[in-house]
């Protein structure tokens, strides 16, 4: 199956820095995005829909100038989190779904702490 | 939300023995799936069953779905320490365009030997 890989995989920030993560579809062409957040044991949130090439769609109560989200090829989407805070702090997964329901490609995933 | 809600939260079981955990969720679906995640991991899809299933096997698998009660719930037999994660069931809607996961609550497994 395809290979979706997420970078950094853990990163440590200043609180008021901006944070940038990719997902990179390895072997696959991953016309949409899709990014979650997950707080300890809790589960997987969507904040927001990429599509390659157009504007994100968010969820309710995600804010779009915080999470900056850019999918400009089809390899490659940004999740850039703006003067972050401690209570980002979160695991942060992408997933692209493949070409049936059985197939869903997902990053390894971010680990997010904010100090 | 439409977040399904799982149950139980948390159990604990000793290796050999069944684990069993319900996913209800509210909306109508195409299919509904299950992930186990480990600690701090990224999640691994474990079995896929459609609407119109209402039951599944795969290996110790064993995964149900009520479409009128809107629930599922999945049954792992003779359970082995590596079982040890979490588990949650994901709803797919039909958007129209590419499929939209919803997780539920998560349960969390805890085999000791």
């Amino acid at each position: 199956g395809a290979v979706v890989s997420q970078h950094p995989s853990w990163v440590i920030c200043k609180s008021g820095t901006s944070v940038k993560i990719e997902c990179r579809s390895l072997d696959f062409q991953a016309t949409t995005m899709f990014w979650y957040r997950q707080f300890p044991k809790q589960s997987l949130m969507l904040m927001a829909t990429s599509n390659e090439g157009s504007k994100a769609t968010y969820e309710q109560g995600v804010e779009k100038d915080k999470f900056l989200i850019n999918h400009a090829s089809l390899t490659l989407s940004t999740l850039t989190v703006t003067s972050a805070h401690p209570e980002d702090s979160s695991f942060y997964i992408c997933r692209t779904p493949g070409l049936g329901d059985n197939e869903q490609f997902f990053g390894p995933g971010t680990r997010l702490t904010v100090l | 939300s439409q977040q399904g809600e799982e149950d139980p939260q948390a159990l604990s079981i000793q290796e050999g023995e069944n684990a069993t955990m319900n996913c209800s969720y509210k909306t109508s679906i195409n299919n509904l799936q299950w992930y186990r995640q480990n600690s701090g991991r990224g999640l691994v899809h474990l079995i896929l069953i459609r609407s119109n299933e209402r039951e599944k096997h795969s290996g110790r698998l064993r995964v149900t779905l009520d479409t009128s009660k809107k629930s599922s719930s999945l049954l792992i037999t003779a359970s082995r320490a590596a079982d040890t994660a979490s588990y949650f069931c994901a709803t797919v809607s039909n958007t129209g365009t590419a499929s939209k996961l919803t997780f539920g609550t998560g349960t969390r497994l805890q085999v000791t030997l």
